[in-house]
């Protein structure tokens, strides 16, 4: 356990629907980072978020938002869903100071049909 | 050209074979360098952390950085069937731009 937390594990649904991913990061971690891998595709970074605040931006795309709480954790928003969007969704956490690498949770596979 | 190459390939060697696996990169301001190690369907796990150039030893894994090339290699001793994996290199610039900069990720098959 990595102390990185995803929910749910995994989610199918139809397209045209909305979903919520949810992750809370390892304790005392303020910063929260969410990258998508297609299949047998690299990491691809989303967003990141730190202490409540948007701080950077990838590809995501304008369909996709997401959000970071008071409490830390962090919700992924994915609507009008298509079919491409199926993959496996990650997210990953640092500590204050971000020294070291990520801390990545065991992620989302969500199926879009 | 991507900031990071890797080879994806996968690499297939017997069990017990010394493996190398390497990442180049065009960036000379990259400082830090990671390793992650993902299985299948899993989150990546992060293996090795280093920072500039030099070698770093844990256990029956190396990593090595030659800033002077940009290039970036992560070795592993006496390879097991359990090592079987996806390895991604990582690594980003110093100060507060704490963005990692991912490689594609070799694909690794340890034959027993």
């Amino acid at each position: 356990d990595s102390g990185v937390t995803q929910t749910p594990k995994h989610l199918i649904t139809a397209t045209g629907q909305r979903v919520t991913l949810r992750c809370s990061p390892r304790s005392g971690d303020l910063s929260v980072y969410w990258y998508q891998q297609s299949l047998d595709q690299g990491l691809q970074f989303l967003i990141q978020y730190y202490n409540g605040e948007e701080r950077a931006k990838g590809n995501i795309l304008e369909r996709f938002s997401a959000q970071q709480f008071p409490d830390l954790h962090s919700e992924l928003n994915l609507s009008s869903l298509e079919l491409g969007d199926s993959a496996l969704y990650f997210c990953a956490s640092t500590p204050q100071g971000e020294r070291g690498g990520y801390t990545f949770g065991s992620g989302t596979r969500l199926t879009v049909v | 050209q991507k900031e990071v190459e890797q080879d994806p390939g996968p690499l297939s060697v017997p069990e017990g074979a010394i493996v190398s696996l390497n990442c180049t990169y065009s960036n000379s301001a990259f400082q830090y360098f990671m390793w992650y190690r993902q299985y299948s369907r899993k989150g990546p796990e992060l293996l090795m952390y280093t920072y500039s150039s030099g070698n770093k030893e844990d256990g029956r894994f190396t990593a090595q950085v030659d800033k002077s090339s940009k290039y970036i290699s992560l070795f592993i001793r006496d390879s097991q069937p359990s090592d079987s994996a996806t390895y991604l290199c990582a690594m980003r610039v110093g100060g507060s731009n704490y963005q990692l900069i991912w490689g594609a990720g070799t694909k690794l098959i340890i034959k027993p």
